[in-house]
């Protein structure tokens, strides 16, 4: 069967950085995305990675590495806006999104 | 401005009774998309569609029903609906065609909050 998975829950410091795990197992590989949501919105785009390596935006980065079927999203100089739910999902051969259950990171002062 | 409007923001419906939720989107996007998101899973996919006129079905299509009859709508329809149909539902549209590459990122409306009793 198809998977993806992340840590329930994290917490972090303002200011501070913390970084999100997503491992994964699919029946083929054509993308990785990050989505953000908050608490009764909409996800929204963060990152995509196709090949291996680390994408950077701004604060955020996210790398990926498909021989381990691993990915990060990495969040710098956290703000309390950044507290939000962040989903990895996966474009398997049938181009359609795989989802994870989603990180709730809680941002403390 | 350009997006995805759905239709209603939330409802709390009897089960047995009949139900469209109404997607649109104004990007003149080919594909889009119905996932359901409840609590500790990830958004599974109902039913999406290419391009206008074409559907298919994705991961928990049963007592759903999709129609595209053009680029912008993408209502969805639960026949007879039942308590385990309680959950948010996300309508998504993507500039994708069918095996493209490319990021095809996929954008969300605001969702309906569904309530079966």
């Amino acid at each position: 069967g198809q998977n993806i998975d992340q840590p329930t829950e994290m917490t972090a410091t303002e200011g501070a950085i913390v970084q999100i795990n997503c491992t994964y197992q699919t029946s083929g590989f054509n993308g990785l995305f990050w989505y953000q949501q908050h608490a009764g919105e909409a996800p929204t785009f963060l990152s995509y990675n196709v090949l291996d390596g680390l994408e950077e935006k701004g604060r955020f980065s996210s790398f990926l590495s498909r021989s381990k079927g691993y990915s990060y999203l990495l969040l710098k100089e956290l703000q309390m806006k950044d507290s939000a739910s962040y989903l990895c999902a996966v474009r398997d051969s049938n181009y359609q999104l795989i989802w994870g259950a989603g990180t709730k990171l809680i941002i403390k002062p | 401005i350009a997006g995805i409007t759905q239709a209603p923001t939330s409802q709390i419906l009897a089960a047995g009774r009949r139900m469209t939720l109404r997607c649109t989107q104004d990007m003149r996007h080919n594909a889009m998309y119905w996932y359901r998101q409840d609590l500790g899973l990830g958004l599974r996919l109902i039913h999406y569609s290419n391009t206008a006129g074409t559907t298919g079905k994705g991961e928990v299509p049963d007592g759903y029903s999709v129609s595209r009859a053009n680029t912008d709508d993408f209502p969805l329809t639960l026949a007879s609906a039942v308590p385990s149909q309680t959950s948010v539902y996300f309508c998504a549209s993507s500039d994708s065609k069918t095996g493209t590459s490319g990021a095809d990122t996929q954008y969300f409306g605001p969702g309906t909050r569904l309530t079966v009793l």
